[in-house]
């Protein structure tokens, strides 16, 4: 059972644009919800995260959209550029984040120069 | 990557040999963490620690053990290695109260 279902799996974007990768869970005792960056041979980074008592946060050009409703939410990369080029997972995790975060199947983005 | 080494970074074992990976943090943080990472799978959580001696199954613990008799040391062992579990290994770090998980630079093993 995927408990959060990513889209799209490959993205490509060009160059100033602005890439968007959608992320819908099903378990409503989630309460946090990051965003990890990975590039090749790397660690995922923590990007941003969100908790479901706001409804959108922005950090730079990377804002989270959050819909607690329709139970999704998305991350926006504005102004893209190719060192944006990453891999990005969506996570969740249920109260108090200790039992460990469950992952989105990842979206591997390439942005064109 | 937050103070957080993993070692080895690859290895490369037969079917049926024990393997054990180590992480060690220098962060002090309480809550530690094994994932594995496959193509398609993004990551899956195997185990847990919220504390010295305590540990916990996640999603994917079937032939995995843990231990954790320090604060900055979490060791993931693979019993007896197949090919199944092939992949690569992370591990993360948060501080009690904290959401944020870090991770560390991976371990790659392949499993033959």
């Amino acid at each position: 059972q995927q408990q959060v279902k990513q889209s799209p799996q490959s993205l490509i974007v060009q160059k100033g644009g602005i890439s968007i990768i959608n992320c819908a869970y099903e378990n409503t005792a989630f309460d946090y919800f990051p965003w990890y960056q990975q590039f090749p041979g790397k660690g995922p980074a923590l990007l941003i995260a969100i908790r479901p008592d706001v409804s959108e946060k922005k950090e730079g050009r990377f804002t989270i959209s959050f819909n607690k409703s329709a139970k999704q939410f998305s991350l926006h990369i504005m102004d893209s550029q190719p060192g944006d080029s990453a891999t990005y997972f969506c996570a969740a995790s249920p109260g108090g984040g200790a039992d460990g975060l469950t992952f989105g199947k990842g979206t591997h983005l390439i942005i064109q120069p | 990557d937050a103070g957080i080494t993993q070692s080895p970074r690859h290895k490369v074992t037969e079917t049926g040999t024990p393997v054990t990976l180590r992480c060690h943090q220098t962060e002090n943080h309480r809550y530690m963490y094994w994932y594995r990472q496959d193509p398609g799978h993004g990551l899956r959580l195997i185990h847990y620690s919220y504390g010295v001696k305590d540990t916990d199954k996640g999603e994917v613990s079937d032939g995995y053990s843990v231990s954790r008799s320090k604060t900055e040391d979490f060791l993931l062992t693979l019993e007896s290695a197949t090919s199944s579990q092939t992949s690569v290994y992370f591990c993360a770090i948060s501080e009690l109260n904290s959401y944020e998980q870090y991770f560390g630079p991976g371990t790659r093993l392949t499993v033959t």
